[in-house]
């Protein structure tokens, strides 16, 4: 199976800051990688597939980059609800795998 | 709107079957992938399997031996059977849809924790 690692485990920012959260595959997943914000109490959301396209309804704000192995979750300007959990997960092979995750926490 | 919603006991004792129900409101089953994962905190996010419309099946190799996924389309519900639970099954699992396409999860269920204790 395919092992996503993220990094770092946690990211403090100050609000307003930009965040830069990374994702690496232990093989290429070419474009099948997606990322997804989870609040506690709550289900993991969508936020990006394909690499860089936004899902429905998610702020411009959040982009996404990279190809092959390494990838790159970029917050532009964080607001009070962006302060989650965030996950990458390929979707290149069977079984689906996540990263351990990043908490993006308030500096 | 697609909405899906667990239910099931929130304790099993070990050894024994843990079986989870998803019941899909707002849209079909039929097509795309209806999933089950589940999330702990020793272990994160981990794929169980999916129940294709057409009853086809794919499970985590790690799962294998002791899933069941299965579908009913006509009561709009899939579910997930679980053997011989240990405490390492703990967990919060969710119910979720992917794209037959590019299996992202783009619709989940809120989750329902499941405690296995004797």
């Amino acid at each position: 199976e395919i092992l996503m690692t993220q990094s770092p485990a946690t990211l403090p920012v100050s609000p307003g800051e930009r965040a830069t959260l990374s994702c690496s595959a232990s093989q290429s997943v070419s474009s099948n990688l997606a990322w997804y914000q989870q609040n506690p109490g709550q289900a993991p959301r969508l936020l990006i597939y394909g690499v860089s396209t936004r899902a429905t309804g998610i702020p411009d704000r959040f982009s996404g980059t990279g190809s092959g192995t390494e990838f790159t979750l970029t917050i532009s300007s964080l607001q009070s609800e962006d302060f989650a959990l965030y996950y990458c997960q390929q979707y290149s092979q069977w079984p689906l795998t996540f990263g351990g995750g990043t908490k993006v926490e308030i500096k | 709107q697609l909405q899906l919603q667990e239910s099931g006991p929130g304790v099993v004792k070990p050894s024994e079957t843990l079986t989870l129900t998803c019941t899909v409101s707002g849209g079909s089953i039929s097509l795309e992938y209806w999933n089950w994962i589940r999330q702990s905190p020793g272990k994160g996010l981990e794929w169980i399997g999916y129940v294709y419309y057409s009853g086809s099946t794919n499970y985590n190799p790690s799962l294998k031996s002791r899933v069941t996924i299965s579908r009913d389309r006509s009561k709009n519900q899939f579910s997930l059977r679980l053997t011989s639970v240990t405490a390492a099954d703990t967990a919060v699992y969710y119910c979720a849809r992917s794209i037959v396409s590019a299996p992202r999860l783009d619709h989940w269920g809120q989750g329902i924790v499941v405690t296995v204790s004797s």
